[in-house]
């Protein structure tokens, strides 16, 4: 069964520090792979998706996150940390070989920016 | 704003009581998901529209729940005799899909927060 993992409840980063964000995921076949932020009371906004080719992604707001398909991990990054950048991350994987268009989704990270 | 919009943006209705939530899409989208989040989970997917067909419903889609979308454009989700249970956030994306395959992303609207008392 296609699962998403986000191992951490929370992440608290300093201002300016780079900052990770983890995701595993097991799917039978090959992964489509997206990472969204949800901020307050908001829908969720997509960041960056990883489909095929090169493994480092670049996404908006100056995230990028990292395809290792030894490791099934996709983890969120960004190099220097806002404060802004608070919020609940979500990651999603979609099987390639999947008829369906359903993602699945992990739990959330929440990431706390401090000053 | 031409990004997918949901309304209402809150509800609170009692236990027992209908409800019907309305999206509409990005005006070119040609798919729609209808998504429920409870609070520190992440969407579980409830069905999908391409056009006007329903082509996927999820097991959590009780038969209290109905969805529709009429004329491939706005979607409607009405719950029945709601329950306290049914209090979440639920969330509408589109997409703009061809028979590429499922690559394409998904775009979220604000969401409507049911609360049922």
């Amino acid at each position: 069964a296609q699962s998403v993992a986000q191992p951490e409840d929370q992440v608290n980063v300093a201002e300016g520090n780079p900052l990770t964000v983890k995701c595993t995921y097991s799917v039978s076949g090959n992964p489509y792979l997206f990472w969204y932020v949800q901020y307050p009371n908001r829908g969720l906004q997509f960041l960056l998706k990883y489909i095929t080719g090169d493994n480092l992604v670049k996404g908006s707001y100056g995230f990028e996150a990292e395809f290792n398909k030894s490791q099934t991990s996709f983890h969120l990054k960004k190099p220097s940390a806002l404060v802004s950048d608070s919020a609940l991350y979500f990651c999603a994987v979609r099987d390639k070989k999947d008829s369906n268009y359903q993602l699945i989704w992990g739990a959330g990270t929440k990431l706390i920016i401090k000053p | 704003d031409t990004g997918v919009s949901q309304d209402p943006r809150h509800k609170i209705t009692k236990r027992g009581q209908n409800v019907t939530f309305r999206c509409d899409p990005i005006s070119e989208h040609n798919r729609l998901y209808w998504y429920r989040q409870t609070l520190g989970q992440g969407p579980e997917f409830l069905t999908y529209f391409q056009n006007e067909a329903q082509l996927e419903k999820s097991r959590l889609l009780s038969d209290r729940f109905s969805a529709e979308r009429p004329k491939g454009s706005f979607s409607t989700l009405e719950i029945q005799r709601t329950e306290q249970g049914d209090s979440a956030m639920y969330l509408c994306a589109s997409s703009l899909g061809w028979a590429s395959g499922p690559q394409e992303t998904q775009y979220f609207g604000p969401g409507t927060r049911l609360l049922v008392l």
